[in-house]
């Protein structure tokens, strides 16, 4: 399995708080991808980067932001959480062309599980 | 919008052969179709990759028609092991030349001994 690691893997909340997701690879690829999962909704690009201090928002950017200091690592940041932000949230790595990025193999990690209560 | 669709769900049996169909009318021109598989409490992982025509590997095979307007997944004689979900994803336009991923909502396939 690719070497990323996500956590916490769990966590629960209250709304209003802030809450940092981690994500750390192994394997220094260049893009790295936080998307959120729901039913009926399949999973959707939240922010993803495409370098060190590089990132472009996805689908459903709205109420979060992200941060990449280091090629290994990318957080995920709710400002103040919400209900709706109760979600299962995947991070994934690959190498890429921001012209053609579903050309590249994603690698997933296992997920964090939040809920916002 | 872009948008993909795929069917909610499918049921099939040990040894059946399952096509599951993911239409994507906006699909972007330089970028390729890929399908993952997921199973309950994982990430999701890579099966099979193309951009046209037809693509095999070792457990799948992924059909593409000339407009690319839609993909099928083909998974010959399946186990009980390929319950699972499947998505498609696919790259769209999107403004400053750069694509957006689009990913379906998946497709939850049951197979029953």
């Amino acid at each position: 399995d690719a070497g990323i690691t996500q956590s916490p893997r769990h966590k629960v909340t209250e709304t209003g708080t802030p809450v940092t997701l981690r994500c750390h690879q192994t394997e220094n690829h260049r893009y790295m991808y936080w998307y959120r999962q729901d039913p009926g909704h399949g999973l959707r690009l939240i922010h993803y980067s495409y370098g060190v201090k590089d990132t472009d928002k996805g689908e459903v950017s709205d109420g979060y932001s992200v941060s990449r200091s280091k090629t290994e690592d990318f957080l995920l940041t709710l400002e103040s959480a919400t209900s709706s932000q109760t979600s299962v949230y995947f991070c994934a790595i690959s190498e890429g062309d921001r012209g053609r990025l579903s050309s590249y193999e994603q690698y997933f990690g296992p997920g964090t599980r939040l809920t916002v209560t | 919008l872009a948008k993909t669709t795929q069917p909610i769900s499918m049921d099939s049996y040990e040894g059946q052969e399952v096509n599951i169909t993911c239409s994507h009318n906006n699909i972007a021109t330089n970028d390729y179709i890929t399908w993952y598989q997921q199973f309950p409490s994982q990430g999701p992982r890579f099966i099979i990759q193309g951009y046209k025509t037809k693509v095999t590997n070792e457990v799948a095979s992924l059909f593409i028609p000339a407009d690319r307007k839609s993909s099928t997944l083909s998974l010959p004689r399946v186990s009980l092991s390929d319950t699972a979900v499947y998505y498609c994803l696919v790259g769209a336009d999107a403004e400053g030349g750069y694509n957006k991923l689009i990913f379906g909502a998946g497709t939850r396939l049951a197979v029953h001994p």
